[in-house]
């Protein structure tokens, strides 16, 4: 079965200072990945996803993750933290390489930013 | 904002109810997802339906069922409500019927708590 880890349930970063949040993941064929993020008391909203195109991929509000195959990793990263980053992180697989696919979420890591 | 409309916002009510928690899907969307969100279980998918026929299944309870009606909004019924009930709850709609280039965007969520 496929599944993601998450390496940090908490990642504190100032602002203005990169950001790193941990993914690797679990599948026995190219899998389709996703980051989503949740404010609080929002509901989710897709920062970017990978679908086997290009390895690095852009998404919202300035986010990028890079697919390594080799390490089995999908880390979402950002130059520069904004307060507004503050939420939780979700790294997500999907479980088939085709048809329905069910999606598999990591546990989450919360983003904390201090000014 | 997804699209995606949920109602209610929150509901609280005490165990041995019934409760019906409605999704609308964004404009053009044909599948509708459910999820659920708690503390020990993470995010779990539970049902999906396509253009009004069930699609696929996920970890969703023998007391819960779901439905989705001509006009694609979806119902899912939790019933002989129990503590452990109490989560947050996820709609997500997608165009297709869930391949990998099809992408969930999800509501806001419904919270309930069962006292």
């Amino acid at each position: 079965a496929q599944s993601v880890t998450q390496l940090d349930s908490h990642v504190s970063v100032s602002e203005g200072t990169p950001v790193l949040l941990r993914c690797n993941y679990s599948s026995s064929y190219s899998p389709s990945l996703f980051w989503y993020v949740q404010h609080p008391n929002k509901g989710l909203q897709l920062l970017l996803k990978y679908t086997s195109a290009a390895t690095l991929v852009k998404g919202i509000n300035g986010f990028e993750a890079e697919f390594k195959k080799s390490e089995t990793s999908f880390h979402l990263t950002k130059p520069s933290a904004h307060m507004s980053d503050a939420a939780e992180y979700f790294c997500v697989v999907s479980d088939r390489p085709t048809g329905f696919q069910k999606l598999v979420f990591g546990t989450g890591t919360r983003l904390l930013v201090s000014p | 904002d997804s699209g995606v409309t949920q109602t209610p916002k929150h509901l609280i009510t005490a165990t041995g109810q019934r409760v019906t928690l409605r999704c609308s899907p964004r404009s053009g969307d044909l599948s509708v997802y459910w999820y659920q969100q708690s503390l020990d279980q993470g995010l779990q998918f539970l049902i999906q339906y396509y253009n009004g026929e069930e699609r696929a299944k996920g970890n969703i309870l023998e007391r819960f069922s779901a439905q989705q009606f001509p006009d694609l909004h979806s119902e899912l019924n939790l019933s002989s409500l129990e503590l452990g009930d109490s989560a947050l709850y996820f709609c997500a709609s997608s165009v297709g019927r869930g391949g990998p280039t099809d992408t969930q965007y999800f509501g806001p969520g419904t919270r309930l708590t069962v006292l």
